[in-house]
């Protein structure tokens, strides 16, 4: 019973570093999203997919990337690190008929020095 | 004006009392509600949908009142576990986005 699963917990990059965060979810949700949550703010939409294949910029998309490659998985890519990036980054998805809530991982917390 | 409002808080209430928030939102063409909660630094956790009719779980009551653009939550009996942020979130019809307040902080002290 994973739900959406965010690999790794933790990381300490330093700056100018590539790292790639992993979301994996077990429900067969069509839709996935990455978020950032900083310190006394709300969730902040980085990019998102619709399903297999597609992808899409969200409201604070740059220095990211993404891939679906696969239904199940959504890849979140910084390709070289900025301290501007310390943040807790959440995946969440959902199905695609509407009405439905989100369900979202764990968090990975990444810290740029 | 923001598209969904929340007052940040801290609601700051004693054990056993009852406390209230109201969320309100924009677009007149939203159609899902949810409340989540969310603990510090932990990922937000469903704790219920709004339904037109208003709905109900344990001590957590939800109620959405389309002609004035808010939902509320309820909370009666506030327990010490309840300390936690409550996040309104709601999403238009044919949007792939879900809205997200910045939520509303409560801390129930004994």
């Amino acid at each position: 019973n994973a739900g959406v699963t965010q690999t790794p917990k933790f990381r300490v990059l330093k700056t100018g570093q590539s790292m790639t965060l992993l979301c994996a979810q077990d429900m067969n949700h069509e839709y996935m999203y990455w978020y950032r949550q900083d310190p006394g703010m709300g969730l902040r939409l980085i990019h998102y997919s619709v399903g297999e294949g597609t992808t899409a910029k969200g409201e604070v998309p740059d220095g990211y990337n993404v891939s679906r490659l696969k239904k199940q998985n959504f890849l979140l890519g910084l390709e070289s690190a900025a301290p501007s990036q310390t943040s807790v980054y959440f995946c969440a998805s959902r199905p695609r008929q509407g009405g439905q809530p989100q369900h979202f991982g764990d968090g990975t917390r990444l810290s740029i020095l | 004006r923001k598209e969904v409002e929340q007052d940040p808080g801290p609601f700051n209430v004693p054990e056993g009392a009852t406390v209230a928030f109201n969320c309100t939102y924009s677009n007149s063409a939203s159609q899902s509600f949810f409340w989540y909660r969310q603990d510090c630094r932990k990922e937000p956790k469903l704790l219920m949908s709004v339904y037109s009719s208003g709905n109900e779980d344990g001590r957590f009551t939800a109620q959405l009142n389309r002609a004035s653009q808010y939902i509320s939550l309820l909370i009666r009996d506030s327990k010490l576990s309840d300390s936690a942020t409550y996040l309104c979130v709601v999403t238009s019809g044919g949007s792939y986005i879900p809205t997200f307040g910045r939520g509303t902080s409560l801390i129930v002290h004994p």
